[in-house]
């Protein structure tokens, strides 16, 4: 069975564009969540999503957006890109929705440079 | 918000030796989970613990979560090269257990010298 396919693995873009990340989460997954990684400040939760709906979003600006398609793979996006957000950006997948008690399958992730 | 702890941040050993890492959370949590993350690689899922004093073992590796479910640990006996990585501790709020978000702790990162 096919693990969580993040793309592309690495981007690179400069202040002021807009950037968008792609996950495709293990087949029969329907609930996909977005994490920001940084040396500095761990894994930060950006966003869930389930059946084509955001369910929870954590403590981002709203520069950063996403959605989910029917088949559940997810997009994320972040619009006028600030070098604060050069980062590594992690999708995880679950059967279901997660209460904090289900079992996370993570991407490889994207890593972000903004310069 | 919830916060979730962990000490220390960076553990160095020596091969044999063994290896404590610790969560703290500032509620009381309905379930914690832990994670490994090898450098350069992602977080893979390593164990869920439930109960109140639960104790689970993988190996060399013993997982326990208070019994006031505020806290956890990970100990690895005799580490190995293999055992380097960063590890992660995760739970949700017990208040907000529909928000389904796992919060994660800053980590635990273990370097091994051979």
């Amino acid at each position: 069975k096919a693990g969580v396919t993040q793309t592309p693995r690495y981007l690179i873009k400069t202040r002021g564009q807009q950037v968008t990340l792609s996950c495709s989460p293990i087949s029969g997954h329907r609930s996909v969540s977005w994490y920001q990684q940084t040396p500095g400040q761990g894994l930060q939760f950006l966003f869930e999503y389930f059946s084509e709906t955001q369910r929870n979003k954590g403590n981002f600006p709203g520069r950063f957006s996403g959605r989910q398609f029917s088949n559940s793979r997810s997009e994320m996006n972040v619009s006028t890109l600030e070098l604060g957000d050069s980062a590594l950006y992690l999708c995880a997948s679950s059967r279901n929705m997660g209460r904090g008690n289900e079992k996370l399958f993570f991407g490889s992730g994207t890593q972000l440079s903004v310069l | 918000g919830q916060q979730v702890m962990q000490i220390p941040q960076y553990q160095h050993v020596q091969e044999g030796e063994d290896f404590t890492t610790y969560c703290n959370s500032s509620t009381t949590l309905s379930n914690i989970q832990w994670y490994k993350q090898r450098p350069g690689g992602h977080p893979v899922f390593l164990i869920q613990l439930v109960k109140s004093g639960e104790v689970k073992k993988q190996k060399r590796l013993t997982f326990q979560f208070g019994e006031a479910k505020k806290n956890s640990s990970l100990h690895i006996t005799a580490t190995q090269t293999t055992d380097v990585g960063t590890y992660f501790c995760a739970g949700p709020e017990t208040l907000n257990t529909n928000a389904g978000k796992s919060t994660f702790g800053d980590g635990t990162t273990l370097t091994v010298k051979p």
